[in-house]
């Protein structure tokens, strides 16, 4: 099991421009995550999904949205990028409402 | 609010000494309780959770933590700390009512001195 991989890992963006990170997961989980690193202020949610076809909003979730047509694949877009989402971006899946949450490597995004 | 604290956001201790991370949170009622730890460069790992029973919670890696309710706190230690030690490390909380949302802590830095 490759667990949960996330593409790409690296990328820098101009002002305005958009893009798609990919969360795949290979584990059958329902529930999936997308968070973002901070300094100083730990992982804060962004959007989740507790199944397929389902999406919910999380602690930041203004300029970014989300997609979850299959299961084992949970994709963040920034529509219009803006140097505030400058971050590491994390994804996570979970089995079910109880257990652990199993992170991914996470994605460096530089937004100049 | 609901919030979760980690006092210390730097830590340096001596490789072969003792090692206490302090976590404390603020909730309605007592949440599914974790410590994460991340390498640089690299994604979380899960080192321990509490969800209910033994307050003493055994972890990978010789780690173990306490929960003290009465205390709404959650520290993480360590009895001899290893050169690989050295990360960052999570104390992250979730509601049982949730969807399992984990709220995080700032981290707290470890430096492990030779």
């Amino acid at each position: 099991n490759a667990g949960v991989t996330q593409t790409p890992k690296f990328r820098v963006l101009k002002t305005g421009q958009s893009m798609t990170l990919l969360c795949a997961q290979d584990m059958n989980h329902e529930y999936m995550y997308w968070y973002r690193q901070d300094p100083g202020m730990g992982l804060r949610l962004i959007h989740y999904s507790v199944g397929e076809g389902t999406t919910a909003k999380g602690e930041v979730p203004d300029g970014y949205n989300v997609s979850r047509l299959k299961k084992q694949n949970f994709l963040l877009g920034l529509e219009s990028a803006a140097p505030s989402q400058t971050s590491v971006y994390f994804c996570a899946s979970k089995r079910g409402q109880g257990g652990e949450q199993y992170f991914g490597p996470g994605t460096r995004l530089t937004v100049t | 609010a609901q919030s979760v604290t980690q006092p210390d956001i730097h830590i340096t201790v001596s490789e072969g000494a003792s090692l206490e991370l302090r976590c404390n949170y603020s909730y309605g009622a007592t949440p599914y309780l974790f410590w994460y730890v991340q390498s640089p460069g690299q994604g979380l790992q899960l080192l321990l959770k509490y969800f209910s029973g033994d307050t003493l919670v055994q972890g990978i890696k010789g780690f173990e933590a306490e929960f003290k309710r009465s205390q709404s706190s959650f520290n993480l230690r360590k009895p001899s700390v290893h050169w690989s030690d050295a990360a960052e490390y999570f104390c992250a909380v979730a509601p049982t009512d949730s969807w399992g949302k984990l709220q995080f802590g700032s981290g707290t830095q470890v430096v492990v001195t030779p």
